[in-house]
């Protein structure tokens, strides 16, 4: 069984370009969350998908948005990059919403 | 927002040490979770809490989420080398462990 996989591991982009971030949840998992975590924080929710519907969101602003596909993968975009975006971007899939989440390794995103 | 507030922020013991760390809220938490995440890699789910009052314990790991439902600690008995790490904890109210708040983390280092 494959766990929680993320792509790319590193990302560097200049202020104003947009991003795509990919996630491949663990098999069979049909619930996937983002977060970001700044260098020495916890991390933040973004927003979460359950069965291709966006499911919740934290506190981030619109340019930040998601999707996910019928195999449960789930791509994470970000428009208009600012350099506070630079983070560690963790997705977790899980068996539906009331169970554990299995976390991914995360993309490592530098802003310049 | 819901906020987190871990303590003490970073720890630097003996090995067969034991270890104490809490985490408090300004509001309630209907769950309460602690996570260890190593370089490189995502969280991982240490002890879930569900219930105020519950005491936990998974092998060294003891936690139990406070009867204010507003705190929880937890502690490690014994520690070893690998148990160095960032230990975070976070609650959800929502009983989707997807959308939960995250504290800052403990630091801790296990010396040999």
């Amino acid at each position: 069984e494959t766990g929680v996989t993320q792509s790319p591991t590193h990302l560097i982009k200049t202020r104003g370009q947009q991003v795509t971030l990919r996630c491949s949840s663990q098999s069979g998992h049909n619930t996937v969350s983002w977060y970001q975590q700044a260098l020495g924080q916890g991390p933040q929710f973004i927003f979460q998908y359950y069965r291709e519907e966006e499911n919740g969101r934290g506190n981030f602003p619109p340019r930040f948005s998601g999707l996910q596909f019928p195999n449960y993968s789930s791509e994470l975009n970000v428009n208009a990059l600012e350099l506070d975006d630079s983070a560690l971007y963790l997705c977790a899939s899980s068996l539906g919403q009331g169970n554990e989440q299995f976390f991914g390794p995360g993309t490592r995103l530098t802003v310049l | 927002g819901q906020q987190l507030n871990q303590s003490p922020q970073s720890m630097f013991i003996q090995e067969g040490e034991d270890v104490s760390m809490n985490c408090t809220s300004s509001s309630i938490f209907n769950t309460w979770l602690w996570y260890k995440q190593d370089p490189g890699e995502g969280p991982v789910l240490l002890i879930a809490l569900y219930k105020a009052g519950e005491l936990t314990s998974n092998g060294r790991l003891t936690a139990q989420f406070g009867i204010t439902r507003k705190d929880s600690f937890l502690n490690i008995s014994a520690s070893i080398p690998s148990d160095v790490g960032i230990y975070f904890c976070a609650g959800s109210n929502t009983g989707n462990a997807g959308k939960s708040t995250f504290g800052d983390g403990t630091t801790l280092t296990v010396k040999p």
